[in-house]
């Protein structure tokens, strides 16, 4: 297994522009999880999914911000529009199950907003 | 409110000499802990589990229910230990929180 897959590594796009990232998790993990990193912050959990479905978006910081999981395969984070403001590195996490179980991380994007 | 709080942004230790990551948090009910470790260019992983009560590449970390902290401990410090570190939180509930991170730096 090649573990969570995160698309695109790297981002370099305008203020104002839209940016869309991807993660594919582990198969047959119900659970998906998306991450923050900044050296401000550290590491923030913006949303989480259990079977495709959104438990708990209460981390995304605002409406500029969207996440998608159409099937257990695939999920979106969409910024639009985005700003300087959102770079960071955005990390996607998968588990088998919700609770105190081991997630397990895909190698992030990092996104830089000029 | 539920809160994690690791106090250091950074600690930086001479090699063999003993680190102490300090992590403490503010749940309701018998939250579950972890710590992650990330590497340089590598993924965030799981370190250690304070339920497995485990010993892994010589850190162990202690849950103190009364003080509510769960640090991370070594007695002698590798380089191969320089790398940031993550407190985790999980309740019953699956609410789960990190702390800011500690970034370790290990000189020979």
């Amino acid at each position: 297994d090649a573990g969570v897959i995160q698309s695109p590594r790297h981002e370099v796009t305008e203020m104002g522009q839209e940016v869309t990232l991807r993660c594919k998790p582990i198969s047959g993990h119900d659970y998906l999880f998306w991450y923050r990193q900044t050296m401000m912050r550290g590491l923030e959990l913006l949303i989480y999914f259990n079977n495709n479905v959104p438990i708990d978006d209460s981390g995304m910081p605002e409406d500029r911000f969207s996440a998608k999981m159409p099937n257990a395969s695939f999920s979106t984070l969409k910024i639009q529009p985005s700003e300087p403001r959102d770079s960071a590195v955005y990390f996607c996490a998968s588990s088998r199950r919700g609770g105190p179980y081991e997630q397990y991380f895909g190698p992030g994007t990092r996104l830089t907003v000029t | 409110a539920q809160r994690v709080t690791q106090p250091e942004k950074l600690l930086s230790v001479f090699k063999g000499a003993p680190v102490e990551l300090k992590c403490n948090y503010s749940y309701s009910g018998s939250p579950e802990l972890f710590w992650y470790v990330q590497y340089s260019r590598q993924r965030l992983q799981l370190l250690l589990r304070h339920i497995s009560r485990e010993s892994i590449k010589g850190f162990t970390a202690d849950l103190n229910k009364g003080e509510t902290s769960f640090h991370l401990k070594k007695p002698f410090a590798q380089e191969e230990d320089s790398a940031m570190y993550y407190c985790n939180v999980t309740d019953s509930w699956g609410k789960l929180q990190f702390g800011a991170g500690t970034q370790v730096v290990v000189t020979p």
